[in-house]
């Protein structure tokens, strides 16, 4: 079956430009989630959605950062006023969160967004 | 909040030889620790996983051993191969039902031929 995907695959942007990303999750699946991976290294998570929940945003690093999702359907990550320092590859994940179950944790990722801002 | 810690930052092996990555972790509540493998240009893709109350996880070539009172966790890659090169990645969710993970920075693990 399909995977998560995700558009563009990369992305070069000016500094100060908005920049809209975007991921479709496996079908079926409850919980998206938004991370950011600088180069060489680890996954920052950004966001979190489950299904009709309100999302937790603990993670994003300014009011710069925005993200919505429609139902449990496809998320956009909105990043206003690009710096420099947003450079990074943005990747997208989704799993079957049964929330209190302890049912499944395994979370899909999509191949990612390069974003470059110049 | 939880911290992950991971080591060796690089590590390069003969093919055939075993492979070890270590993860320590700070936050006592975590109770889940997947093991991430990315290759150049995709996604991370799960590859092991084990549960605060399982000591040790075995799927063929790969194990994951944990070690609670010690906070810490280790990958073991036996008769590694050339297609195993690729970007590891440990994690820890310090919640309960909400999977968010706490990423280490990740072995860059090199099989040579």
């Amino acid at each position: 079956g399909a995977g998560v995907s995700q558009s563009p695959s990369n992305k070069v942007t000016e500094k100060g430009k908005d920049v809209e990303l975007r991921c479709d999750p496996i079908s079926g699946h409850t919980a998206l989630y938004w991370y950011r991976q600088r180069l060489g290294q680890g996954l920052e998570f950004l966001i979190y959605f489950q299904g009709n929940s309100a999302p937790d945003k603990s993670g994003l690093p300014s009011d710069r950062f925005s993200a919505e999702r429609t139902g449990e359907s496809v998320s956009t990550l909105t990043i206003q006023r690009t710096q420099q320092e947003d450079s990074a590859v943005y990747l997208c994940a989704s799993s079957r969160d049964l929330l209190g179950t302890l049912t499944s944790y395994e979370q899909y990722f999509g191949p990612g967004t390069r974003l470059t801002v110049t | 909040g939880e911290n992950v810690e991971q080591h060796p930052s690089t590590l390069s092996v003969q093919e055939g030889d075993s492979a070890v990555i270590k993860c320590t972790y700070s936050d006592s509540a975590s109770n889940y620790f997947p093991w991430y493998k990315q290759e150049l240009g995709k996604g991370p893709q799960l590859i092991i996983d084990i549960r605060s109350n399982v000591g040790e996880k075995k799927d063929q070539r790969i194990a994951v051993t944990l070690n609670k009172t010690a906070k810490h966790f280790s990958l073991h890659i036996t008769e590694t191969q050339p297609e195993d090169s690729a970007v590891y990645f440990c994690a820890a969710s310090p919640y309960t039902g909400f999977q968010k993970l706490v990423f280490g920075t990740g072995t860059r693990l090199l099989v040579s031929p």
